[in-house]
């Protein structure tokens, strides 16, 4: 069983506090990393798909990084708004080409 | 992006019936869609890897005379979960890839509810 893990759990922050989170994933055998955004009642939307060692990705405000020799990939937020608010999901991909994905963390943006 | 429905969104049904959910990839042809079913407070845990035109894989722990799946075309998927019991009680979410290699992008549906009393 492959161990993806995400921190912290939930999130509250203000309206326009940047904020980052944490995925960590098996250092070998690594194909991507995905990055979802999953509000309530919708499907999850990818963010980014990382496969390169030291790939940074921007989409607006939100921003990735990845390292795949120790294994981890931070998700940034610049200037949260409340319509961040959601869950952001990562998944690992293996060898074997399916994601395994991590518990999520909740963010919570408060006007 | 692309589009990926299921149906029904939400299904409350008595123990011992059998609940069928469909995965549809609207704009694009998907030769390989997954089945994910997730518990409160659990991560996302992958069910079975439905395969146009073939069986599905189905991961360890998973009954597959249960939760049957039938890949009948490169847009559909059905997952029919098979005397459903309170425990069955979960989200269940698919997804398609577009296979399309390294740009290969994997599309979820909006998930399904079930609720079985």
């Amino acid at each position: 069983i492959l161990n993806v893990e995400q921190s912290p759990q939930s999130l509250h922050v203000q309206e326009g506090d940047s904020t980052n989170f944490t995925c960590s994933f098996p250092s070998s055998n690594f194909y991507a990393l995905h990055w979802y955004r999953w509000e309530t009642a919708k499907s999850p939307e990818a963010l980014f798909v990382m496969t390169l060692n030291g790939d940074e990705k921007k989409k607006g405000r939100i921003s990735a990084t990845l390292n795949t020799k120790e294994g981890y990939s931070y998700l940034y937020i610049k200037g949260s708004q409340p319509e961040d608010s959601a869950t952001y999901l990562c998944a690992f991909e293996g060898g074997s080409y399916i994601p395994t994905f991590g518990r999520g963390t909740s963010l919570i943006v408060h006007p | 992006g692309a589009v990926v429905s299921q149906h029904p969104s939400r299904v409350i049904c008595k123990s011992g019936t059998s609940v069928k959910i469909e995965c549809r990839s609207l704009d694009f042809q998907a030769t390989t869609m997954f089945w994910y079913r997730q518990f409160p407070k659990q991560s996302l845990m992958l069910m079975a890897t439905s395969n146009e035109g073939s069986k599905a894989t189905y991961e360890q722990g998973v009954e597959k005379d249960k939760f049957l799946i039938n890949h009948a075309s490169l847009t559909l998927s059905t997952l029919t979960v098979t005397s459903a019991h309170p425990e069955d009680s979960s989200f269940y979410i698919c997804s398609a890839n577009t296979g399309q290699g390294s740009n290969d992008e994997q599309f979820f549906g909006p998930g399904t509810r079930l609720t079985v009393l």
